[in-house]
């Protein structure tokens, strides 16, 4: 079945202590982002990535790493969480063709104490 | 830079009602996605728009796309209970992958 995956789908941290969200597709896309979800401000683009290797910053970059080191994984990485980062996350993949939908991971919803 | 416009943002509707849900975009757009969201739950392709003029329709929606004018529609067709969710547009940057997120409109179909 294909399927963007995410994990984990909760966590609660606190101020400072790094964490990685991950996430997996396996329909061999090339394109792969982050977004996060907040109350009243719709979805906005964090990271995302072409291909191995090539991520760029998406409109809401700050406080946040990626790294696309195999085509299936692009993990997102916070050095230094703080409380305005708490928020619903979502990774999405496609092929980058333009025929295709955008596939949704079930979402990680992130709390910073 | 694509700025999204949703209207209205909450819509709440009596079962066996028509309405419609309106996405204004600003600048070029590849193609376009409606998506649907249950509280608490990830994103449900609805739709992908890939020309002007495109329309295609799912059950009780229809979904619309006037590339001149920038401007989709999401039209619903004797609303049931079941269609109530969060309903979001997303253009496509023109040349990337790139989704640009209206706000969403929060269907509520009440009995």
């Amino acid at each position: 079945e294909a399927q963007v995956t995410q994990n984990p789908r909760y966590l609660i941290t606190v101020t400072g202590k790094k964490l990685t969200v991950t996430c997996s597709q396996n329909m061999n896309h090339e394109y792969m982002s982050w977004y996060r979800q907040d109350p009243g401000l719709g979805l906005r683009q964090i990271y995302y990535s072409m291909n191995v290797e090539v991520t760029d910053k998406g409109d809401v970059p700050e406080g946040y790493k990626v790294s696309r080191k195999e085509k299936r994984n692009f993990p997102l990485i916070l050095e230094s969480p703080s409380p305005n980062q708490t928020s619903l996350y979502f990774c999405a993949s496609s092929t980058g063709e333009q025929t295709t939908e955008a596939f949704f991971g079930q979402g990680t919803r992130l709390t910073v104490v | 830079e694509l700025k999204v416009e949703q209207n209205p943002l909450f819509l709440s509707m009596q079962e066996g009602k028509n309405y419609t849900i309106y996405c204004n975009y600003s600048t070029t757009s590849d193609r376009l996605y409606w998506y649907r969201q249950d509280p608490g739950k990830s994103l449900e392709s609805l739709f992908v728009l890939l020309s002007n003029g495109a329309v295609k329709q799912e059950g009780r929606l229809m979904a619309s796309l006037d590339t001149k004018a920038r401007l989709s529609t999401l039209h619903i067709t004797a609303a049931v209970h079941d269609l109530s969710a969060t309903y979001f547009c997303a253009p496509c940057k023109a040349g990337s992958e790139k989704l640009v997120f209206g706000k969403g409109t929060k269907l509520t179909v009440n009995p």
